[in-house]
């Protein structure tokens, strides 16, 4: 079956650090990959997607690059802020009709102090 | 970006008694949803898909009579867990579609079955 691994937090780092959450995924199929960002309170968000290999996904600073060969997208930021402090979700969709149907990963929470 | 809207935020119910969730998309029509269900410090898990005017379509090892599911409107779904238990206390979060893309969530439902 489908599955997505990140790695587990919380995460923390001080402002302007170099941040990574690894993403690993396997799925059948050619997945559609993506980042999601929850903020305290808030539903989740995306914050950004890839859908086919070497595609680079990139919003607020971060990117991710969807690597078949590792079946891996991690997620990197060059200098993070204490605003960037959330629970990270990498998720893939398999499905060919929606990007709605997703298998997401456990989750990763990154802390970042001034 | 589009708004869903998830109500209550929060609930406590006593163990035999049904449970209402609504998820509703503020400002776009959605004939598809989704529910997913996130225990502590694991990823989301989807549920079911909620198609508008027809029936759900569950996930392997969901009870689709524990959890009824209607999607009578474009713009609402609702969630009922019939016959609570202490197990069933959980994380709900449900997601609307805009269009055949990008997936909005709602920011989630903290049900507790005492």
């Amino acid at each position: 079956g489908n599955s997505v691994t990140q790695m587990e937090g919380p995460v923390t780092l001080s402002e302007e650090a170099f941040l990574t959450i690894n993403c690993t995924y396997t799925a059948t199929g050619y997945p559609s990959l993506f980042w999601y960002v929850q903020y305290p309170g808030e539903g989740l968000q995306l914050l950004l997607k890839a859908t086919k290999a070497d595609d680079k996904g990139s919003n607020k600073g971060f990117e991710a690059t969807y690597r078949k060969e590792t079946t891996s997208f991690h997620l990197e930021k060059g200098s993070v802020q204490v605003s960037d402090s959330a629970v990270y979700f990498c998720a893939l969709s398999v499905s060919p009709d929606s990007w709605g149907k997703l298998q997401f990963g456990a989750g990763t929470q990154v802390v970042v102090t001034p | 970006g589009a708004v869903v809207s998830q109500h209550p935020s929060w609930v406590i119910c006593k163990s035999g008694t049904s449970v209402k969730i609504e998820c509703r998309s503020l400002d776009f029509q959605a004939t598809t949803m989704f529910w997913y269900r996130q225990f502590p410090k694991q990823s989301l898990m989807l549920m079911a898909t909620s198609n508008e005017g027809s029936k759900a379509t569950y996930e392997q090892g969901v009870e689709k009579d524990k959890f009824l599911i209607n999607h009578a409107s474009l713009t609402l779904s609702t969630l009922t867990v019939t016959s609570a238990h202490p197990e069933d206390s959980s994380f709900y979060i449900c997601s609307a579609i805009r269009g055949d893309t990008e997936a909005f969530f709602g920011q989630g439902t903290r049900l507790t079955v005492v």
